[in-house]
C-alpha cells in the first residue's frame, strides 16, 4: 500500500465550529507533515511529525492543533477558524526524518470557513 | 531562510517540442532536489528527484540537472505530450524535515 488517505474530501465549516481532519498511511512511514496549499500557490509546510513526535511548527497560528496517536494517523483539529483559512490541506508522509526519500501526498482536504 | 525561486511561471510548448523549467535556491546547504506535478484537481506526485552528490539524472523523457556552484537545478522534459500538461513544482530539503516549494509553473503542451 504506498497511498495516503485523508478524510473528509471537502469541509464547509462556521467560524464558530470544532472539526477534525484525518491522514492515514500504511508504508511504516515514521515521519508525516500537514501542509496548507491555496489556490496557484505551492504547498506551504505547518507541521512535522517525527516518530509521533511534534519536531516542526511552522508558526501556526494555534487555532491549528495537529495529533499524532500513533505512528499511522495524523490529525488536524480545527477550531475558531477565519475565512482566510480557507484551503486545500495536504498531509504527506516519508520514510524517516532525515532521509533524502520522496514525500508522499495525501489527495487533500478542501476546507471552506463560511 | 531558504527560498527556491522558479521559473517561468507559465510555459506553452507544441505537442512533441522541449520544456525546460528553471530553479535556484539560497540554502548551500539542500542535498534533496525534488520535483513534483499537480494536476488540477489533484495531488503533488514526486516525478523525479536528484540528490546533491550528482550532477544529472534521467528517467525517459524526464531530466533534471543540477549546478551546486551556482545553486540552479532544472527540470527538462523532452518529446511533451498533451498529458504533460499541469502545474510542476521544484523545491529543495537540506534533507531533514523541510522541503520548500517553488511557486510552480504552469505547463500547457498543445496539440
Amino acid at each position: 500500500d504506498t497511498e495516503v488517505t485523508q478524510t473528509p474530501k471537502h469541509l464547509v465549516m462556521g467560524m464558530t465550529n470544532k472539526k477534525s481532519l484525518k491522514c492515514e498511511q500504511h508504508m511504516g512511514h515514521r515521519a508525516m507533515y500537514w501542509y496548507k496549499q491555496k489556490a496557484k500557490k505551492p504547498p506551504e509546510l505547518m507541521f512535522v511529525y517525527s516518530y509521533e513526535k511534534l519536531s516542526i511548527n511552522e508558526s501556526v497560528p494555534s487555532r491549528f492543533s495537529p495529533e499524532c496517536p500513533n505512528s499511522s494517523l495524523l490529525n488536524l483539529h480545527l477550531h475558531a477558524l477565519q475565512p482566510e483559512d480557507s484551503a486545500l490541506y495536504l498531509c504527506a508522509s516519508s520514510q524517516a526524518p532525515g532521509l533524502l526519500a520522496e514525500q508522499y501526498f495525501g489527495p487533500g482536504t478542501r476546507l471552506t470557513v463560511t | 531562510g531558504e527560498n527556491v525561486e522558479q521559473h517561468p511561471s507559465t510555459l506553452s510548448v507544441q505537442e512533441g517540442d522541449s520544456a525546460v523549467i528553471k530553479c535556484t535556491y539560497s540554502d548551500s546547504a539542500s542535498n534533496y532536489f525534488p520535483w513534483y506535478k499537480q494536476e488540477l484537481g489533484k495531488r503533488p506526485q514526486l516525478i523525479i528527484d536528484i540528490r546533491s552528490n550528482v550532477g544529472e539524472k534521467k528517467d525517459q523523457r524526464i531530466a533534471v540537472t543540477l549546478n551546486k556552484t551556482a545553486k540552479h537545478f532544472s527540470l527538462h522534459i523532452t518529446e511533451t505530450q498533451p498529458e504533460d500538461s499541469a502545474v510542476y513544482f521544484c523545491a529543495a530539503s537540506t534533507g531533514g524535515f523541510k522541503t520548500i516549494f517553488g511557486a510552480g509553473t504552469r505547463l500547457f503542451v498543445k496539440a
